[in-house]
């Protein structure tokens, strides 16, 4: 079976300029969940989705970012504008059902110039 | 809130021995899950072994297995027959039972020697 998909796997981009994060989910999985890792705060939870609808957006940092999950085997994490701060690695997840553990995809690492 | 605390930043062990990790957390719920996950250089997060509160058995997973004490709110990790490939950074992580919020320690990187 194939994981959780992320692309692209690096990028690096120059501030100001808008950043979009892709993610499919496994087939099947009906959470889905955008983590930010960074050595300072570690890993957080940013936003997640239950059948591609955002449930606990508490963790996005600000309005600068945003997040949308179009069906079911697809989200978009967005940064408009980016920032230097912003760079990090992200991590896309899915899960079956809550009970169910988080399956990590391989990450996209993020530089802000 | 929930917290996860790995006291132990940085540990290593020689190859074929057996390392424990420590992790403790602090919650006033009852029922929940406990994680750890792999993070080798590559960068992946890997599952390595869950444990759910209400059991009492701790989980095993070949050669990875937990030491569960509730009371204590404790959860290290044991790897056994350690291996070259074990090494990596490994967090331990809380979820409470309904909730999707998961907790993560800061991490423990080991380090297999040869």
């Amino acid at each position: 079976d194939a994981g959780v998909i992320q692309s692209p796997r690096h990028e690096v981009t120059e501030m100001g300029q808008e950043v979009t994060l892709r993610c499919k989910p496994i087939s099947g999985h009906d959470y889905l969940f955008w983590y930010r890792q960074t050595m300072m705060r570690g890993l957080e939870l940013l936003i997640y989705f239950n059948n591609n609808v955002p449930i606990d957006d508490s963790g996005m940092p600000e309005d600068r970012f945003s997040a949308k999950m179009p069906n079911a085997s697809f989200s978009t994490l967005k940064i408009q504008p980016s920032e230097p701060r912003d760079s990090a690695v992200y991590f896309c997840a899915s899960s079956y059902r809550v009970s169910q553990p988080q399956h990590f995809g391989d990450g996209t690492r993020l530089s802000i110039l | 809130a929930q917290t996860v605390t790995q006291s132990q930043p940085e540990m290593s062990v020689q190859e074929a021995e057996t390392v424990t990790l420590s992790c403790t957390y602090d919650t006033s719920e009852n029922n929940y899950y406990l994680f750890w996950y792999k993070q080798p250089p590559s960068r992946q997060m890997i599952l390595v072994i869950r444990q759910e509160a209400y059991k009492q058995q701790n989980a095993t997973e070949n050669r990875f297995s937990v030491n569960f004490q509730k009371a204590a709110k404790s959860f290290s990790l044991k790897i056994s027959d350690s291996q070259l490939g074990d090494t990596a950074m490994y967090f331990c992580a809380f979820r409470k039972y309904n909730n999707n919020d998961m907790r993560f320690g800061a991490g423990t990187r080991l380090t297999v020697k040869p």
